[in-house]
């Protein structure tokens, strides 16, 4: 089955920079890689997501570029505010939510 | 707006107890998701359902049962809760089969 992992499991930058989180999955058929934000005391919630017919794909500050020979793909956030602080979780799937995999997290903290 | 509303949000029981969570949701989606997700090991897939009256094993079934006897609603249950059930447990819902949904979350302590 699917294996994701993510890195790093921790992040800290100034208010301004930007953030970059990494994922790799293992299997070659994944098709769908979906970004959720999760803050505290909340349920995760779909930021971004970009299938593998697409390279890229942005949506103001926040970015997703897949690589599907090295079968990787990153979230890029910009000009990082201190509400950007959550807990961000990628994942990957053949397009079927009940064969979708997470990466363990990375808790993204933005320092004012 | 109510979305995806899970009851109770906080419950603690002793080895051996059993007891229910209930999701309910009001975006009249086919597909719900029970999730458990605990420190470092991200979001994993308990049971599912793609319909009324449809249940099936995720990631990590084991030790859990789920009914789907009404659209809206998809139930989790423990019947002999163990400590390695302590978690928080995400219900989720989508239609169709794309972003998922979550609700806020149950906190869960087995003593």
């Amino acid at each position: 089955g699917e294996n994701v992992e993510q890195h790093p499991s921790t992040l800290s930058v100034q208010e301004g920079d930007s953030a970059v989180i990494k994922c790799t999955y293992s299997d070659s058929a994944s098709n769908y890689f979906p970004w959720y934000k999760q803050e505290l005391g909340k349920g995760p919630q779909l930021i971004i997501d970009i299938r593998s017919n697409v390279g890229e794909k942005k949506d103001q500050r926040i970015a997703v570029t897949l690589n599907k020979t090295a079968k990787h793909f990153s979230l890029h956030i910009t000009e990082t505010q201190p509400e950007d602080s959550a807990v961000y979780f990628c994942a990957a799937s053949r397009g079927n939510n009940n064969d979708m995999r997470f990466g363990a997290g990375t808790r993204l903290t933005v320092k004012p | 707006n109510a979305g995806v509303t899970q009851t109770p949000k906080f419950r603690v029981l002793k080895t051996g107890q059993s007891m229910t969570l209930l999701c309910a949701q009001d975006m009249n989606h086919e597909y719900m998701y029970w999730y458990r997700q605990d420190p470092g090991m991200g979001l994993r897939l308990i049971h599912y359902s793609v319909g009324e009256g449809t249940t099936a094993k995720g990631e990590v079934p084991d030790g859990y049962n789920v009914s789907r006897l009404k659209k809206q609603n998809f139930l989790l249950g423990l019947e002999s809760a163990a400590p390695s059930q302590t978690s928080v447990y995400f219900c989720a819902s989508s239609y169709p089969p794309a972003e998922l949904f979550f609700g806020e979350g149950s906190r869960l302590t087995v003593l």
